[in-house]
């Protein structure tokens, strides 16, 4: 149980172009949604929190306009990073959470490299 | 805020030699602590956590982690790692009744043969 997916797996976009990245939890309902960052031998970072139906809450420097986030159901959550530019290029990792301890199930990443 | 410090970035053991993956936190409270595993170009896999009660936990793949409170630690140990125990591992904290995780910066375990 408690499974993440996201799709797609790997993504090659030009520069200027926006991109969809899909986070769904299969087999239960996440109250809340998490996205990451994470750059080339480093850490994962913290971008955005969202819960169903609401706002998503960004961290300090993440632009909001820029990594648009989406959360309409319990069980699906996207990152659209629009007029995406090469330093944009990372992997991105999604989690959900149904709140119970604490307990973060994370997905297996998107890889986005923009040309 | 939690920071969380990996004082190891790259660990090199030998295959069937024991490990240990140090990680320390600070906090003034509570907190839940937790390992996870990444592979290349994968998500992270939780491999033990912390929630409370014995202060030794066990996770998968023979892996432990005993919570020191007095020493803020929450250190990753393994007594006979294997080849397929290469990757790279992430301490990260909690705080309790709070959704945000704070990760640590990693540790790379290379198990050579």
């Amino acid at each position: 149980g408690a499974v993440v997916s996201q799709h797609p797996s790997r993504v090659i976009c030009k520069s200027g172009t926006s991109v969809k990245i899909e986070c769904r939890s299969l087999d239960f309902q996440a109250t809340t949604m998490f996205w990451y960052r994470q750059f080339p031998k480093q850490s994962l970072m913290l971008m955005a929190t969202s819960n169903e139906g609401s706002k998503a809450t960004y961290e300090q420097g993440v632009e909001k306009d820029k990594f648009l986030i989406n959360h309409a159901s319990l069980t699906l959550s996207t990152l659209t990073v629009t007029s995406a530019h090469p330093e944009d290029s990372s992997f991105y990792i999604c989690s959900a959470t149904t709140g119970g301890n604490n307990e973060q199930f994370f997905g297996p990443g998107t890889r986005l490299t923009v040309l | 805020a939690q920071s969380v410090t990996q004082l190891d970035s790259q660990v090199p053991v030998f295959e069937e030699a024991p490990v240990e993956l140090r990680c320390n936190y600070s906090s003034s409270v509570s907190v839940y602590l937790f390992w996870y595993v990444q592979y290349p170009n994968q998500g992270l896999q939780l491999l033990l956590k912390y929630l409370s009660g014995s202060t030794l936990v066990k996770g998968i793949n023979g892996f432990e982690a005993e919570f020191n409170k007095s020493q803020t630690s929450f250190h990753l140990r393994k007594p006979s790692v294997h080849i397929s125990d290469t990757a790279e591992y992430f301490c990260a904290v909690s705080e309790l009744n709070l959704n945000k995780f704070y990760f640590g910066s990693g540790t790379k375990l290379n198990v050579k043969p």
